[in-house]
């Protein structure tokens, strides 16, 4: 299994306004996954963050809108630039267990409102 | 494309079973899995399905028949804290995670 702790948990920005959301692992891990889940809905793949290397966006995201850092192994993060009401979303990282059927196990999630 | 489908609701009794179905076309095939999403939390890994058959854990089972591109998860002895979102989701050829809409069971007294 893994931990993973991310934050924040919630936060309220103004439409405009830039939030990095970050997440730790408690071990070190090749990939991981920023999905976003808004209301409702179920989860979509933004991205998927390699460390040592550009992030890979899934289709209709953006690195401009959604920029991605990985500077190790056990951390990343993920900033929603220039938000908008239509950004507020649950934002959950993740990433593979080691087992032999590497289901994911996820952050807490970092609940969003734009206003 | 790819299509996951499943119900949107379901409402069972406590002390029932229910089962959650979820159908799938996806390019390529490398396994199922079923998660459980209470309000508010992240969702937690429930099963994996990579051969046909019955997976048992517990009050849960997971099924999966690859030739029909159907799965379901059954559960037995509701309990009011199964109240949640159940998520199927198919991993294609090329391992990417492909989600259903998430099914949201109701459990009743």
């Amino acid at each position: 299994s893994a931990v993973i702790s991310q934050k924040p948990s919630r936060d309220i920005c103004q439409r405009g306004t830039s939030l990095t959301i970050q997440c730790q692992v408690d071990s070190q891990v090749t990939m991981m996954f920023w999905y976003r889940q808004q209301p409702g809905q179920s989860l979509t793949l933004i991205a998927t963050a390699n460390q040592g290397s550009e992030a890979t966006y899934e289709s209709g995201f953006v690195i401009d809108k959604f920029p991605i850092s990985r500077p190790n192994l056990t951390f990343s993060t993920l900033t929603v630039s220039n938000m908008s009401p239509e950004d507020s979303s649950i934002y959950l990282c993740s990433v593979r267990g080691q087992g032999d059927t590497g289901e994911l196990f996820f952050g807490e999630g970092s609940r969003l409102t734009v206003l | 494309g790819q299509n996951i489908d499943q119900p949107t609701e379901m409402t069972a009794t406590e002390g029932a079973i229910v089962q959650i179905n979820c159908t799938y076309q996806t390019s390529g095939f490398n396994g199922l899995f079923w998660y459980q999403q209470h309000a508010g939390e992240a969702p937690t890994f429930l099963s994996y399905n990579v051969l046909d058959g019955l997976e048992e854990k517990g009050r849960f089972s997971s099924f999966l028949s690859r030739s029909k591109g159907y799965s379901y998860l059954l559960l037995k002895e509701l309990q009011m804290k199964d109240s949640a979102s159940y998520l199927c989701a198919v991993q294609d050829s090329n391992y990417q995670l492909i989600w259903g809409a998430g099914t949201k069971l109701i459990i009743k007294p």
